[in-house]
């Protein structure tokens, strides 16, 4: 079935760093792909998302762009801030059906 | 915006015992909502689809009669997790999708469960 690879965590950065996690993903077909983020106490929010091959999502400086032949979704930022520090999760969904499937999550701590 | 709320946000029940999880749609109508469960460190899994005015459909591997779902208004989904045991604790987030938006699932912040 479908699935979603996400980079480990914890990730520690200070405030400026450039920031990378990493997604690839199973799918038949072609999939949609998303970024979340969990706030603390707060729930999940969409960031960002692509829906074809080659399209980059972008949102608050966040990028992450659909890459067929690698099935990855990268999620970037240049220069982070600590209101960034939040758990960041890969997502998908995939033939034709509406239901998400996540990654474990990252959780990113950006420290002033 | 499109706000979903849960409550409560945590609970601690003893073996046994039921415990029934709100899930509502603040400022929007939501014909579907989601269940999912989240053990630590691990991704949510999705439990059931729950559609207002009809059965629930639930994922493999779980057990219908266990988590009781119930989507009675366009508003509220609530989840029943019925003679809970100590492995049903776990984190249970819903989220209810917003025809209006796209589609966009908007997700609750989660209810954490203890069964002692």
């Amino acid at each position: 079935g479908d699935s979603v690879t996400q980079m480990e965590g914890p990730v520690t950065l200070s405030e400026e760093a450039f920031l990378t996690i990493n997604c690839t993903y199973t799918a038949t077909g072609y999939p949609s792909l998303f970024w979340y983020v969990q706030y603390p106490g707060e729930g999940l929010q969409l960031l960002l998302k692509a829906t074809k091959a080659d399209d980059k999502g972008s949102n608050k400086g966040f990028e992450a762009t659909y890459r067929k032949e690698t099935t990855s979704f990268h999620l970037e930022k240049g220069s982070v801030q600590v209101s960034d520090s939040a758990v960041y999760f890969c997502a998908l969904t995939g033939g034709g059906s509406e239901k998400l499937v996540f990654g474990k999550g990252t959780k990113l701590t950006v420290n002033p | 915006g499109a706000v979903v709320s849960q409550h409560p946000s945590w609970v601690i029940c003893k073996s046994g015992t039921s415990v029934k999880i709100e899930c509502r749609s603040l400022d929007f109508q939501a014909t579907t909502m989601f269940w999912y469960r989240q053990f630590p460190k691990q991704s949510l899994m999705l439990m059931a689809t729950s559609n207002e005015g009809s059965k629930a459909t639930y994922e493999q591997g779980v057990e219908k009669d266990k988590f009781l779902i119930n989507h009675a208004s366009l508003t509220l989904s609530t989840l029943t997790v019925t003679s809970a045991h100590p492995e049903d604790s776990s984190f249970y987030i819903c989220s209810a999708r917003n025809e209006l938006k796209n589609n966009e699932q908007f997700f609750g912040p989660g209810t954490r469960l203890t069964v002692l």
